[in-house]
């Protein structure tokens, strides 16, 4: 079955550190990948996302770019602010005509002032 | 427009008990599905439902139920709680468009479940 495997948390970087948060993925097919964002008492919210191979998400200063020849959707920041702190899901969907997101574990980012 | 919209926010229950959780999707997304956030097991998935009909099961005792209405809102149960099903139970809703790529999903707050 579809896997996500994340980088274990929690991750503590000062203000204006770059970020990498790994992420690689078991699917068959060709699935769509996601990074996904959680703030304290709140639902998720979409990040960023790669729909095929190659194909480079961006948001927010935040980028991931779909490489299926490693599997992998690493998720990076080149200046982090304080405001990031937050947690982050990497996901997928297989597209076999359903919506079934599979969650890595999450990574807990705080950022220090 | 407005997003999708969970309650209640908080609900606490007596182990034993059981409870109905209801989630209004985004206008025009025929696809809701729900999860399930722990501590201990991270986000899982329950299930999908998109035109009234479940389209995928994640791998949930049968106390876990839900069912989508005409309109879209979908509604899940949980019968005999247990101490093991307190949780964040998440709803997301899409466009579903079938087969094909997925389509963006966007969440609720979560309903917060207590079970003492």
């Amino acid at each position: 079955g579809n896997s996500v495997t994340q980088m274990e948390g929690p991750v503590t970087l000062s203000e204006e550190a770059f970020l990498t948060i790994n992420c690689t993925y078991t699917a068959t097919g060709y699935p769509s990948l996601f990074w996904y964002v959680q703030y304290p008492g709140e639902g998720l919210q979409l990040l960023l996302k790669a729909t095929k191979a190659d194909d480079k998400g961006s948001n927010k200063g935040f980028e991931a770019t779909y490489r299926k020849e490693t599997t992998s959707f690493h998720l990076e920041k080149g200046s982090v602010q304080v405001s990031d702190s937050a947690v982050y899901f990497c996901a997928l969907t297989s597209n076999f005509g359903n919506e079934k997101l599979t969650f890595g574990t999450g990574t807990r980012l705080t950022i220090i002032p | 427009k407005a997003g999708v919209t969970q309650t209640p926010r908080y609900l606490i229950k007596t182990r034993g008990q059981q409870v109905t959780l209801s989630c209004s999707p985004i206008s025009g997304h025929r696809s809701v599905s729900w999860y399930q956030q722990t501590p201990g097991q991270g986000l899982q998935f329950l299930f999908e439902y998109f035109s009234e009909t479940q389209r995928n099961k994640g791998n949930f005792p049968g106390r876990f139920s839900g069912r989508q209405f005409s309109n879209s809102r979908s509604e899940m149960n949980v019968s005999t709680l247990e101490l093991g099903d307190s949780a964040l139970y998440l709803c997301a809703s899409s466009l579903g468009q079938g087969a094909g790529r997925a389509t963006e999903a966007f969440f609720g707050q979560g309903t917060r479940l207590t079970v003492v």
